[in-house]
């Protein structure tokens, strides 16, 4: 099945610079790559995606790149801000007979200091 | 977005009684519906696929006579955790699949608020 490493597992920044989290995938299938953010006690949130026919993605300050020949995506955050601070997801799709299925990482706290 | 409705948000229950958590989309249809497992700092851990209408399908290693998931129509999965033990403390979060671009769970997911259960 997929396996998707996730690294760093904690990262701190001070206000105003960037964050990079890094991911790679074992199924060259995967297909679908989302990011989550989640706060503590609550739901994760997507907060972007990429498809494996686009190379990256941008959408303000957070920005997703993918390169399938070596199978690994990364979330790009600038000029972080406090409220940036939470545990983010990457995860991997892949379809299991009917199915699509998600296989997340373990996870990046990241600490935005003021 | 779709909105997936999770309750309870949490449960204290004795040692040895079963707990039922429900996973609602509110405002789209999703054949298929996602049971998580998480832990305190560690990632989220597919407990079960729940299809509507058939049986659900497990991850390996999770129990499925302690794990019942029902998922009898468009809208609802229920996750029963029966005779439910201290090592069964956790929170618990659904998803649900709305269609997508490629059809049918090809969509973004949504999770519910999740369901924090403590057994005593």
């Amino acid at each position: 099945g997929e396996n998707v490493e996730q690294h760093p597992s904690t990262l701190s920044v001070q206000e105003g610079d960037s964050a990079v989290i890094k991911c790679t995938y074992s199924d060259s299938a995967s297909n679908y790559f989302p990011w989550y953010k989640q706060e503590l006690g609550k739901r994760p949130q997507l907060i972007i995606d990429i498809r494996s026919n686009v190379g990256e993605k941008k959408d303000q300050r957070i920005a997703v790149t993918l390169n399938k020949t070596a199978k690994h995506f990364s979330l790009h955050i600038t000029e972080t801000q406090p409220e940036d601070s939470a545990v983010y997801f990457c995860a991997a799709r892949t379809r299991e007979g009917s199915n699509y299925k998600l296989t997340f990482g373990k996870g990046t706290l990241l600490t935005v200091n003021p | 977005g779709a909105v997936v409705s999770q309750h309870p948000s949490r449960v204290i229950c004795k040692s040895g009684t079963s707990v039922k958590i429900e996973c609602r989309s509110l405002d789209f249809q999703a054949t298929t519906m996602f049971w998580y497992r998480q832990f305190p700092k560690q990632s989220l851990m597919l407990m079960a696929t729940s299809n509507e209408g058939s049986k659900a399908t497990y991850e390996q290693g999770v129990e499925k006579d302690k794990f019942l998931i029902n998922h009898a129509s468009l809208t609802l999965s229920t996750l029963t955790v029966t005779s439910a033990h201290p090592e069964d403390s956790s929170f618990y979060i659904c998803s649900a699949r709305d269609v997508g671009p490629g059809g049918a769970n090809t969509g973004e997911l949504f999770f519910g608020e999740g369901s924090r259960l403590t057994v005593l």
